[in-house]
């Protein structure tokens, strides 16, 4: 079965520069969420989406912004990027609005490191 | 603050052996709760999922149980073998106070080691 999909699975990106993360959700899934996990932490929610609109949004850092497109995919681009930026991002896509009782599935996630 | 608490952080036990993996959390206002599991360097394999409504759900080996009134769940192992030996992490998604979500709260996870 088709999973999540995301791109680049890794990127090094120097501080101040500027990074965007593809994810292509399960086909048929309409909501897309972002997480970011650290080193040896637990991922934490960034910002999700429902049909293409932000429904609901966690510790997203100003510098960083999301969206979702018409063919459901979404990205993350995020700037002025820092040494503490680096982590491993994981998009996630399931069906249905909000709290749904539906499964999320994960991707395998994009490993950024910042130098 | 919600919370999500995992209780062993890490477990080692031999082949065989049933276990129980244990996760609390700190409001009972959930949607519902999602074990998943994690390999080093890899992304998140949904184990079992649970409504807030169910007290439980089962998967071949595993079971998950849910008792929202007392903020807790666990997970249960059956005849556990080397290759269950990952990361499981508990997520809860927690209802907001203007009625949706804040995505997945996850606890911070059991390593569980399988010897051979």
């Amino acid at each position: 079965a088709a999973g999540v999909i995301q791109s680049p699975r890794h990127l090094i990106k120097e501080k101040r520069e500027t990074a965007t993360l593809k994810c292509y959700p399960i086909p048929r899934h309409d909501t897309v969420y972002w997480y970011q996990q650290g080193p040896g932490q637990d991922p934490q929610f960034l910002i999700s989406f429902y049909e293409k609109m932000q429904s609901d949004k966690g510790s997203i850092p100003d510098r960083f912004s999301a969206q979702q497109f018409s063919d459901y995919h979404s990205e993350l681009n995020m700037s002025s990027l820092e040494l503490g930026d680096s982590a491993l991002y994981f998009c996630a896509s399931s069906f249905g609005e909000g709290p749904s009782g539906n499964t999320i599935y994960f991707g395998e996630g994009s490993w950024l490191t910042v130098v | 603050k919600q919370e999500v608490t995992q209780i062993p952080a890490a477990l080692s036990v031999p082949e065989g052996e049933n276990l129980v993996l244990n996760c609390s959390f700190t409001d009972s206002a959930i949607y519902n709760l999602q074990w998943f599991r994690q390999d080093p360097g890899k992304g998140l394999t949904s184990l079992l999922l649970i409504q807030s409504s169910q007290r439980e759900q089962t998967s071949g080996r595993l079971n998950a149980s849910l008792d929202k009134s007392s903020g807790r769940s666990t997970l249960y192992i059956a005849a556990s073998q080397p290759g269950d030996s990952a990361t499981y992490l508990c997520a809860v998604i927690y209802a907001n106070s203007g009625g949706g979500a804040d995505g997945l709260t996850f606890g911070k996870g059991t390593h569980l080691i399988i010897q051979p």
